[in-house]
């Protein structure tokens, strides 16, 4: 099985950066992926870790170190409209995603 | 842009009534998942179909849920009866399953209300 951990919430000021952690343990491990998600709305793909490192795309950057089980989403220069739930998301067999329950973004003036 | 489309975005009945939702994946995607999201739980995969065929529905209750995909274009949920603790947002996604980094791709969700 899948077990995934977040923090469910976080509160950051505009313009600073914010880091959000994922810890996972799983008995299969196919990449990982970070999905953002505003209130009311369809989750959204953001990025995707299959190696170690860092995968930078734009604001957001996503780390994976697959020995600790560890990833991190680093969002900068943070704007309001970043205020969202960000979901962690690891993918096992197939094409199979197991989310964990989201950490809950609040961006503060 | 291609999106995922799901019908209808709201949905309000009785307990004890059936409830079909339906969902088109993006064209050319060949795999389709079902998702329930709640506060307390989460996403939570119900189902999930390659190739029109099932290949997962451990996460969904089968006396009252069933999963289809008629045809490529159609995927289907529905709860008969349907009963108040399914009170939730129901995603549909779909990714096409050729190389590691593809997402899935969500549709705008069911939101479903069973007095």
């Amino acid at each position: 099985g899948q077990n995934i951990d977040q923090p469910t919430e976080m509160t950051a000021t505009e313009g600073a950066i914010v880091q959000i952690n994922c810890t996972y343990q799983t008995s299969g491990f196919n990449g990982l992926f970070w999905y953002q998600q505003h209130a009311g709305e369809a989750p959204t793909f953001l990025s995707y870790n299959v190696l170690d490192g860092l995968e930078e795309k734009g604001r957001f950057s996503s780390f994976l170190s697959r020995s600790k089980g560890y990833s991190y989403l680093l969002l900068k220069e943070l704007q309001m409209k970043d205020s969202a739930s960000y979901l962690c998301a690891v993918r096992g067999g197939g094409n199979k995603l197991t989310f964990g329950t989201g950490t809950q973004l609040k961006v503060e003036l | 842009d291609a999106r995922v489309t799901q019908t209808p975005r709201h949905k309000v009945t009785e307990m004890g009534q059936e409830v079909t939702m339906r969902c088109q994946p993006i064209l050319g995607h060949n795999t389709v998942f079902w998702y329930r999201q709640t506060m307390m739980q989460g996403l939570e995969l119900l189902a999930y179909f390659r190739n029109r065929a099932p290949l997962d529905d451990s996460g969904m209750p089968k006396d009252r849920f069933s999963a289809e995909m008629p045809d490529a274009t159609l995927a289907t949920l529905k709860i008969q009866p349907s009963e108040p603790r399914d009170s939730a947002v129901y995603f549909c996604a779909s990714g096409r399953e050729v190389g590691g980094n593809q997402p899935q791709h969500f549709g705008d969700g069911t939101r479903l209300s069973i007095l």
